[in-house]
């Protein structure tokens, strides 16, 4: 089975609205941790946010929430009031006991002026 | 801030060379790996290590070998590439629990 799956592998959203980008993770590791990065055309992989498998509330940062729903194993990015700088690959992976990152395959968001 | 340094954006080389790819960090940490990414895959870890002179194999080590012989660098090594190691490389450092920081890429094309 994947570890994770992102299955959209393109969106296309408007600027300023929302977005929410899919990840579910398959794991029986009571202890991991989950990443978004953001990768632009440049090439180099962004962290955005980060979420533990204990931490009790949703993480945040800045325009980025992560929304985590332990007993449904997902995952989900939101990003809110999307701009034009947002148009990049994102990538969802996951960390188990033994540091080795696990990615999805990504979706490519495209933000629409 | 922390910063992963990779020899080469770019590379060109001919089937069956060996190849070099260098990685350097400059934040101590213990941990380094090299992934390849291609469309539609995602990354996929090639090997990692823990220390020096520590190396463990990742998910498609077939074709790839590492060296670490000081703390921050890690070289991967393919001894023969082949065509189907045309790939975008890329290798992250972390400190024990904590989030890797990737380089900026290399973009290798094996004629």
């Amino acid at each position: 089975a994947q570890k994770i799956t992102q299955t959209q592998p393109g969106m296309f959203v408007q600027e300023k609205e929302a977005v929410t980008l899919d990840c579910t993770y398959d794991t029986s590791d009571p202890s991991y941790g989950l990443f978004w990065y953001k990768q632009p055309s440049s090439g180099e992989m962004i962290f955005l946010i980060y979420q533990g498998s204990y931490d009790q509330q949703n993480a945040t940062e800045g325009r980025y929430s992560l929304n985590f729903q332990k007993a449904r194993k997902s995952a989900n990015l939101v990003i809110s009031a999307s701009q034009l700088g947002d148009s990049a690959m994102y990538f969802c992976a996951m960390r188990e006991y033994n540091e080795k990152l696990t990615f999805g395959t990504g979706t490519r968001l495209t933000i629409i002026p | 801030d922390v910063k992963v340094t990779q020899s080469s954006r770019y590379l060109v080389k001919r089937t069956g060379e060996k190849v070099f790819l260098e990685c350097v960090q400059d934040m101590d940490h213990e941990n380094m790996f090299w992934y390849r990414q291609d469309p539609g895959l995602g990354l996929r870890l090639i090997y990692f290590s823990y220390d020096v002179k520590m190396k463990e194999k990742g998910d498609i080590p077939e074709g790839y070998s590492v060296s670490r012989e000081k703390k921050e660098r890690f070289s991967l090594i393919l001894e023969s590439a082949s065509t189907n190691q045309t790939s975008m490389y890329l290798c992250a450092s972390s400190l024990r629990g904590s989030r890797q920081y990737f380089g900026p890429g290399t973009r290798l094309t094996v004629l």
